[in-house]
């Protein structure tokens, strides 16, 4: 059984549409969350979700829009799709105490 | 913010050579994370460290939480072709009970030469 899993692993899409990029965990984990990872390998975190709450929101543009419906799903709205937006995003998951995130594999963006 | 300085950038290693690698922060964290990430794969955590000056091994990997709470370490012993990838440190500081943000170093790119 896969831990943290993201769909799709590929997105190729035009600029100005609107994806959408799905997480599942089967930790139990309370914590989810979404980074994104450019070209140069950078890990950054974009938002956070305890138990379904947003707890962190990294200055993200508004054209992102997560969506926790409940504590074991965290999915990724991004509007009007932009050229820089192409990246790696990975979904993740830990438990409340104080501990290490896993990771899904990833999906790769690509706007064109 | 916080701010992470992991150095090296990249390493070209003999197999069976010894690998160090370390990370310094501009604040203190109360968890460094060690991680290793795979080509099309997410980071996959190595070694974890709650307490400073913890010195913690899993397997040939051995990693230390800095006492001054602002850097950490990571030694690989015996190099083998498999270790290539990237490293990343990762330190969290947990305050008041909800935040759970990691922030990550630029990473190490390893090459090992078989």
């Amino acid at each position: 059984d896969t831990a943290v899993s993201q769909t799709p692993k590929y997105l190729v899409t035009q600029m100005g549409n609107d994806k959408s990029i799905k997480c599942e965990q089967n930790l139990g984990h309370d914590t989810m969350y979404w980074y994104k990872q450019d070209s140069k390998k950078f890990l950054k975190i974009m938002f956070s979700y305890n138990n379904k709450e947003l707890i962190i929101n990294e200055t993200v543009p508004n054209r992102f829009s997560p969506k926790s419906p409940d504590k074991a799903h965290l999915n990724l709205h991004i509007n009007s799709l932009e050229l820089g937006d192409s990246a790696v995003y990975f979904c993740a998951s830990s438990p409340r105490e104080n501990y290490g995130y896993t990771f899904g594999s990833g999906t790769r963006l690509t706007v064109v | 913010g916080q701010q992470l300085n992991q150095s090296p950038q990249s390493m070209f290693i003999q197999e069976g050579e010894d690998v160090s690698m370390n990370c310094t922060s501009s604040s203190i964290f109360n968890t460094w994370l060690w991680y290793k990430q795979d080509p099309g794969e997410g980071p996959v955590l190595l070694i974890a460290l709650y307490k400073a000056g913890e010195l913690t091994s899993n397997g040939r990997l051995t990693a230390q939480f800095g006492i001054t709470r602002k850097d950490s370490f990571l030694n690989i012993s015996a190099s083998i072709p498999s270790d290539v990838g990237i490293y990343f440190c990762a330190g969290q500081l947990v305050s008041g009970g909800s935040n759970y943000k990691l922030t990550f170093g630029k990473g190490t790119l390893l090459t090992v030469n078989p």
